[in-house]
């Protein structure tokens, strides 16, 4: 079945430590994105990735870095630099293109502990 | 950073009631008006994308509409049914890039049997 994967489903990290939140999908879409949500607030862009080797900074990019190295995958970092890290992240993909709806992941929750 | 407001927050009705919700969203820049349905524990799930003024889609007892002059959106329920309790978003596209989506704080509906 086409979709999309996060992994793992729950994280727990250690202040001052990186950590990786994978994304994978099969649907053959050409865009990613990675979303994250805090309690009462909608969903937030981190970063985008259109095509391969390319990807753009959304709106709360500072903290994080992204590949895509590969059409089906877009590996999200949250690195100690990101300041508040607790958060649910969300995964999403869709064709390149206007008017196209997204596929969303199941989410990945993050703890520092 | 674009603005899409929805409301209310959160809402609770009776098994059978009908209800609505208001999405609200920049009226420049227009290109298409989503709405997902985020259930507990799984992904969001796209329930329309719109795009003309005048819109109304439909599936089942779920409808919405679409107002781009004033910018806005309702989502309707018509014979609420404790499977419809999730958190409904709303997500403007628009502005330059392609299918980046800018998304409200969602509407979170509980249907009591």
């Amino acid at each position: 079945d086409g979709g999309i994967t996060q992994s793992p489903k729950y994280l727990f990290r250690k202040e001052g430590q990186n950590v990786t939140l994978s994304c994978e999908q099969n649907l053959n879409h050409d865009a990613m994105y990675w979303y994250r949500q805090d309690p009462g607030q909608g969903l937030r862009l981190i970063y985008y990735s259109q095509i391969v080797n390319d990807f753009q900074k959304g709106d709360i990019a500072e903290g994080y870095s992204v590949s895509r190295e590969k059409k089906e995958s877009f590996p999200l970092t949250v690195t100690s630099a990101q300041k508040n890290p607790t958060a649910f992240y969300l995964c999403a993909s869709s064709f390149r293109d206007r008017l196209t709806e997204a596929f969303f992941g199941q989410g990945t929750r993050l703890t520092v502990v | 950073i674009l603005n899409v407001e929805q409301s209310p927050q959160s809402l609770h009705v009776q098994e059978g009631d009908s209800t609505n919700f208001t999405c609200s969203f920049p009226s420049s820049n227009f290109y298409a008006l989503h709405w997902y349905r985020w259930e507990t524990a799984k992904s969001p799930e796209a329930l329309f994308v719109m795009t003309l003024n005048g819109d109304e889609k439909k599936k089942g007892r779920i409808s919405a509409t679409l107002n781009t002059k004033e910018g806005y959106s309702y989502l309707y329920i018509k014979g609420s049914q404790p499977e419809d309790s999730a958190t409904y978003l709303c997500a403007f596209e628009g502005g330059s890039t392609l299918g980046r989506l800018y998304f409200g704080r969602g509407t979170q509906l509980t249907v009591w049997p």
